[in-house]
């Protein structure tokens, strides 16, 4: 069964850090496109960040240029988002997802990152 | 406020066809035939319904369908069943390794 688990959310203040894990199972993950979308409370759903099969390449949503760092390990079947001065802005869920045919094909439950002023 | 425009709410019977609407720009729903749509019941993953404005994955029905004209994009439910009542968001690629959503639309069945 093709399946993505996100890990790694919870509490933290504003100015502070997390990483999020994305466990990756059921398909050949150095293969695909993976990326971030996240959903504020009561919002829709924003692109957060992509990177391509050998992580050479990163895209970020203008907003969390410079603050979040996608990167992805192959050999781990495992993608991650490295969150650093948090806003309260980026309290949202956020699911790992996979890019293929040009778009987001599968997604994870994804996990509550809240930010405190 | 969303990059693309849908009604936030859209509702028919049981049987009856709906239609959402999204509304982008010459930038991103004009520019490319890489438009998505997904569908969000609360507290499950998003579900892919269609892609490429109008392929379906597999083992979505053929009572979804997509289409595209201009800077909006569309998806048409018929004969609406019960289990379709949720929140479908749609996506479009928008240049440059950049996406952008819509704001949901929640669809209620009557």
């Amino acid at each position: 069964e093709v399946q993505l688990v996100e890990s790694g959310g919870g509490l933290v203040q504003s100015g502070g850090s997390l990483r999020l894990s994305c466990a990756a199972s059921g398909f050949t993950f150095s293969t695909y496109y993976m990326r971030w979308v996240r959903q504020a409370p009561g919002k829709g759903l924003d692109w957060v960040a992509n990177i391509n099969q050998d992580g050479s390449g990163k895209y970020y949503v203008d907003s969390v240029k410079g603050r979040f760092a996608i990167s992805r390990d192959n050999a781990k079947n495992s993608l991650y988002l490295q969150m650093n001065s948090l806003r309260v802005e980026d309290t949202a869920v956020y699911y790992c997802t996979r890019g293929g045919s040009w778009t987001f094909d599968i997604w994870g439950l994804g996990t509550l990152v809240t930010v405190s002023s | 406020q969303s990059a693309l425009t849908q009604p936030p709410s859209a509702s028919a019977s049981p049987g009856q066809s709906v239609t959402i609407s999204c509304t982008g720009t010459s930038s991103d729903v004009g520019a490319y035939n890489y438009v998505s749509w997904f569908q969000h019941h609360p507290g499950k993953a998003p579900k892919l319904m269609i892609y490429e404005v109008s392929k379906r994955p597999s083992g979505v029905p053929d009572r979804l369908s997509g289409s595209k004209s201009g800077n909006t994009a569309s998806l048409t439910v018929s004969g609406l069943q019960a289990e379709d009542e949720a929140v479908y968001y749609c996506s479009s690629y928008a240049g440059i390794s950049n996406w952008v959503f819509g704001g949901g639309t929640k669809l209620t069945v009557l």
